[in-house]
């Protein structure tokens, strides 16, 4: 069963730390991996987006990872801000399929 | 280029009555997605519609839900006789072209409450 899995499920940090948010799938044929910013009461942003053959990719000051052979994904956030309080989804496609498959998300608060 | 839009943004029906949800997808974009989010859940894709047609509906519950995209105007979601399982956020995507890498952009929800 394609199902993508995200940990921790909450986490708490003060401004200007750091931290990694992880990701782990079994969809199979992979095709990409996504990661989404969701702010309370609005709809997901796209942060990164990676293929199979890459393993790093940065925008601004997140940057996610991408392990294709133990299916394993993480967002690090670098110098955490308040407005990155928010959701973090992972959502990972199948070959050959528009359909996403989402991760149930990390709860991100970020504390002054 | 305005994102995908969506209305109402918040919307509240008593048990039995019927949801109307709205999406206007992204200038350019003919294919849209329809996502539900249950409280502490992970969105899950209920239909993938084209113009004027639907293309697969395998997300959405057989009975009291349907979806459209006619040719003009928005994409429409709707749930008859509406029960309080129905109570989520109602998300909206589109993308320019099918399936693949491509993109699919969100809109930003419609909040349904059953009472």
């Amino acid at each position: 069963k394609n199902q993508v899995e995200q940990s921790p499920q909450s986490l708490i940090i003060l401004e200007g730390k750091n931290c990694t948010l992880q990701c782990n799938y079994t969809v199979s044929p992979f095709s990409n991996l996504r990661w989404y910013k969701q702010d309370t009461g609005r709809g997901p942003v796209s942060l990164t987006i990676m293929t199979f053959s890459e393993n790093t990719k940065s925008n601004g000051r997140y940057t996610a990872t991408l392990d294709a052979d133990t299916k394993q994904s993480s967002l690090h956030i670098t110098a955490s801000q308040l407005s990155d309080s928010a959701s973090y989804i992972c959502v990972v496609t199948s070959s050959g399929t528009y359909k996403y498959i989402f991760g149930t998300g990390t709860r991100l608060k970020v504390l002054a | 280029n305005a994102g995908v839009m969506q209305n109402p943004r918040h919307l509240v029906r008593r048990r039995g009555q019927e949801a109307r949800l709205r999406c206007s997808p992204m200038k350019g974009h003919s294919h849209v997605y329809w996502y539900r989010q249950l409280p502490e859940e992970g969105l899950k894709f209920m239909v993938y519609l084209q113009k004027e047609n639907i293309i697969d509906e395998s997300g959405m519950p057989k009975e009291r839900f349907s979806a459209e995209f006619p040719k003009e105007g928005p994409s429409i979601l709707r749930i008859q006789q509406v029960v309080r399982g129905d109570s989520a956020a109602y998300f909206c995507a589109s993308s320019p072209l099918a399936g693949g890498p491509e993109e699919q952009f969100f809109g930003p929800g419609t909040r349904l409450t059953v009472l």
